[in-house]
C-alpha cells in the first residue's frame, strides 16, 4: 500500500521566515495530494491540494509543488506568521482508491516573533 | 451551516464496555470515513463508505464496526474497548471521493 513520509518533524522559524516541508510517497498511481492544517485541539482544515496533471499550486503565502518523476511534493509557506503555528499534515491518494488518504505523520511549525 | 457533526466530543470507558461514536453531516456527500489520530503517528483511516449501504476496511479496522443507513450518518462502533483505542477520532465527508474532505470537531477517547 501507499506510505507517506514527512520532514522535518519540527520546524521553528522566525516570523517573516519562509518554512518549506517535504513528503515523499511510495505508490507511484497515487495522483492527489492535499495538505491539511491542524491547530492545536481543532480539527484539520485543508489548506492547499494538488493533483498529478499540475506541477505547481499558489494560494497567496502558500505554495505546493511536486516532482511525480522523484515522487515527492512539499509545502512552502512564504512571509511567515504566528498564527502559521500549527501541525501540518500531507496526504496522498489515488485514483482508483474511493479517496483513502494516506497521511505523513506531520510536521509541528513554530513561527517566533 | 453545521458540515460534519461529532458526538459526544469527549469520553471515557472502561476496559471491554462498548458504544457508539456519532458522526453527521448534512451536506449530502457520499463519501464518509473515519480517521483515529494518535501522537505522532498522523491521521490513519479505519472504515470508510462510498454511500448508503456501502462500507469497507481502511488500515486499521480491528475492533470497530460501522455501517451506512443514510448518506448522513456514520457511526462508528467500538465492540469491547481496549486501552489501544484512546485516541481522537475524526469523521470526515467528501461529495466525491476526489474532492476534499471536510473533517469534524473530533471525539476525544479515553480507555482505562
Amino acid at each position: 500500500g501507499e506510505n507517506v513520509e514527512q520532514h522535518p518533524s519540527t520546524l521553528s522559524v522566525q516570523e517573516g521566515d519562509s518554512a518549506v516541508i517535504k513528503c515523499t510517497y511510495s505508490d507511484s498511481a497515487s495522483n492527489y495530494f492535499p495538505w491539511y492544517k491542524q491547530e492545536l485541539g481543532k480539527r484539520p482544515q485543508l489548506i492547499i491540494d494538488i493533483r498529478s496533471n499540475v506541477g505547481e499550486k499558489k494560494d497567496q503565502r502558500i505554495a505546493v509543488t511536486l516532482n511525480k518523476t522523484a515522487k515527492h511534493f512539499s509545502l512552502h509557506i512564504t512571509e511567515t506568521q504566528p498564527e502559521d503555528s500549527a501541525v501540518y499534515f500531507c496526504a496522498a491518494s489515488r485514483a482508483d482508491s474511493w479517496g483513502k488518504l494516506q497521511f505523513g505523520a506531520g510536521t509541528q511549525v513554530v513561527v517566533t516573533p | 451551516n453545521a458540515g460534519v457533526t461529532q458526538t459526544p466530543k469527549f469520553q471515557v470507558l472502561k476496559t471491554g464496555q462498548s458504544m457508539t461514536l456519532q458522526c453527521a453531516q448534512d451536506m449530502n456527500h457520499e463519501y464518509m470515513s473515519w480517521y483515529r489520530q494518535d501522537p505522532g503517528m498522523g491521521l490513519r483511516l479505519i472504515h470508510y463508505s462510498v454511500g448508503a449501504g456501502i462500507t469497507d476496511q481502511g488500515e486499521v479496522p480491528n475492533g470497530y464496526n460501522v455501517s451506512r443507513s443514510t448518506t448522513e450518518d456514520f457511526p462508528l462502533r467500538l465492540l469491547s474497548a481496549a486501552p489501544s483505542q484512546t485516541s481522537v477520532y475524526f469523521c470526515a465527508s467528501s461529495s466525491t471521493p476526489r474532492q476534499p474532505q471536510h473533517f469534524g470537531d473530533g471525539t476525544r477517547l479515553s480507555i482505562l
